[in-house]
């Protein structure tokens, strides 16, 4: 199993351009979040989503739209980007079922936007 | 408003000694609480978990203590190895909140060999 993974490791971007980070999980979890994590920040929820077909806002939500149209899969769009979504990203998925389960992360998008 | 703070963004500790990273929180909602470790460049992995029902859970050389009363929890390494090295975050979720976890900020532990 792969787990989650993520694409691409790293980007550039130029204020305004636009992109899209794919997160995939192979282990059929219900649930998909996407977190961007700043130094002195932690870790801030972007966007969830709790099944396929399904998304909700986070705690920092503005500037960013997601998609899940497949389960597996959870895209995170910047449509213009600014130099404030430079970060780091990580995507993680978690199973449902119970309350009480942990999230499993992958390793994380360097986003750069100059 | 940061619901889980994590206090000290840094802690060494020498080898085989103990390492205690604190994490507060101030929603009385949270009934449960995990700790994540993350290395340099990877993503954070699951380090141990407590429900509100309990007020310790140990897994080998890690234990984690629930203080409800204070909303504080902490998280003992004895004893600490340099791999132990790596930033240490505390998250908190509560059952009537769905599925999402509030995470801390972080603290940086260094164990010196």
């Amino acid at each position: 199993n792969a787990g989650v993974t993520q694409t691409p490791k790293f980007r550039v971007l130029k204020t305004g351009q636009s992109m899209t980070l794919l997160c995939a999980q192979d282990m059929n979890h219900e649930y998909m979040y996407w977190y961007r994590q700043d130094p002195g920040m932690g870790l801030r929820l972007i966007h969830y989503s709790v099944g396929e077909g399904t998304t909700a806002k986070g705690e920092v939500p503005d500037g960013y739209n997601v998609s899940r149209l497949k389960k597996q899969n959870f895209l995170l769009g910047l449509e213009s980007a600014a130099p404030s979504q430079t970060s780091v990203y990580f995507c993680a998925s978690r199973r449902s079922g119970g309350l009480y389960n942990e999230q499993f992360f992958g390793p994380g998008t360097r986003l750069t936007v100059l | 408003d940061q619901q889980v703070k994590q206090n000290s963004p840094s802690l060494s500790v020498q080898e085989g000694r103990i390492s205690i990273l604190n994490c507060d929180y101030t929603n009385s909602m949270f009934d449960y609480f995990l700790w994540y470790k993350k290395y340099p460049a990877e993503g954070p992995t699951f380090l141990i978990s407590i429900s509100s029902i309990k007020d310790k859970n140990e897994d080998g050389r890690f234990t984690v203590f629930l203080n409800k009363s204070a909303k504080h929890l902490s998280l003992h390494i004895v004893p600490s190895q340099p791999g132990d090295s790596a930033v240490y975050f505390c998250a908190a979720s509560a059952a009537s909140g769905t599925y999402k976890y509030i995470f801390g900020t972080g603290t940086r532990l260094k164990v010196l060999a």
